[in-house]
């Protein structure tokens, strides 16, 4: 069974104290890896795609990175609005259904 | 930037009521999907439907759960007749063609069942 581990599962970190949340999977035959951000009563929002070992993808303050067996997704010099549960899905499923199976997430608290 | 739209908001509902939670996914988007969180656990996928039928459905989408897509552009899911575990956010997503697309997911639903 396709399965999904995020650790810690709560971070807090200082303003401006860089840190990295880990993403391990298990999935027969990756077909990509996704982060999503996710605030307090709101749907996921799209962050990376991440495709193939060694890939590397950056958006302001965050940059993933992937390994055959687990992603990581750096935050430098965070801010206060950084602050969210950050979650990380892989696709599965027969055909072309491509159903993410999430981990549970890592709740970052940036404080100023 | 297009976005997927769920509504309502919040539903609350007795239990053994009937409920319909609607979604208008992304315009150009043709793979569909629902998933639900409930409160403090993982995103959990329900179903998936492409052309106009059910591609793939987990252990949680028994027969008191149905989908449809009525129009070109609402994407709804019925609950027969509810229970309280069904209590969750109810999240509604959708994506283009071509592998290793994003889901792109709407605000959900927050469904209350008394």
């Amino acid at each position: 069974e396709d399965q999904v581990t995020q650790s810690p599962e709560a971070l807090r970190l200082q303003e401006g104290e860089s840190s990295s949340l880990n993403c391990s999977y298990t999935v027969s035959g990756l077909r990509g890896l996704f982060w999503y951000r996710q605030d307090p009563g709101k749907g996921p929002e799209f962050l990376f795609t991440l495709y193939s070992a060694g890939e590397e993808k950056e958006k302001e303050r965050l940059k993933a990175t992937l390994t055959k067996k687990e992603s990581f997704l750096h935050i430098t010099a965070p801010k206060p609005e950084d602050s969210a549960t950050y979650l990380c899905a892989v696709p599965t499923g027969r055909g072309g259904s491509e159903k993410l199976v999430f981990g549970k997430g890592t709740k970052l608290t940036v404080n100023p | 930037e297009p976005e997927v739209t769920q509504t309502p908001s919040h539903q609350v509902t007795q239990m053994g009521q009937e409920v319909i939670l609607r979604c208008v996914p992304i315009s150009n988007h043709l793979y569909f999907y629902w998933y639900r969180q409930i409160l403090g656990q993982k995103v959990e996928f329900l179903v998936s439907f492409y052309n106009n039928e059910i591609s793939e459905k987990s252990e949680i989408f028994d027969d008191q759960f149905s989908v449809e897509r009525p129009d070109g552009s609402n994407f709804t899911l019925k609950i027969r007749s509810t229970k309280l575990e069904d209590s969750a956010m109810y999240f509604c997503a959708s994506r283009t063609t071509g592998g290793r697309q994003p889901q792109h997911f709407g605000d959900g639903t927050r469904l209350s069942i008394l």
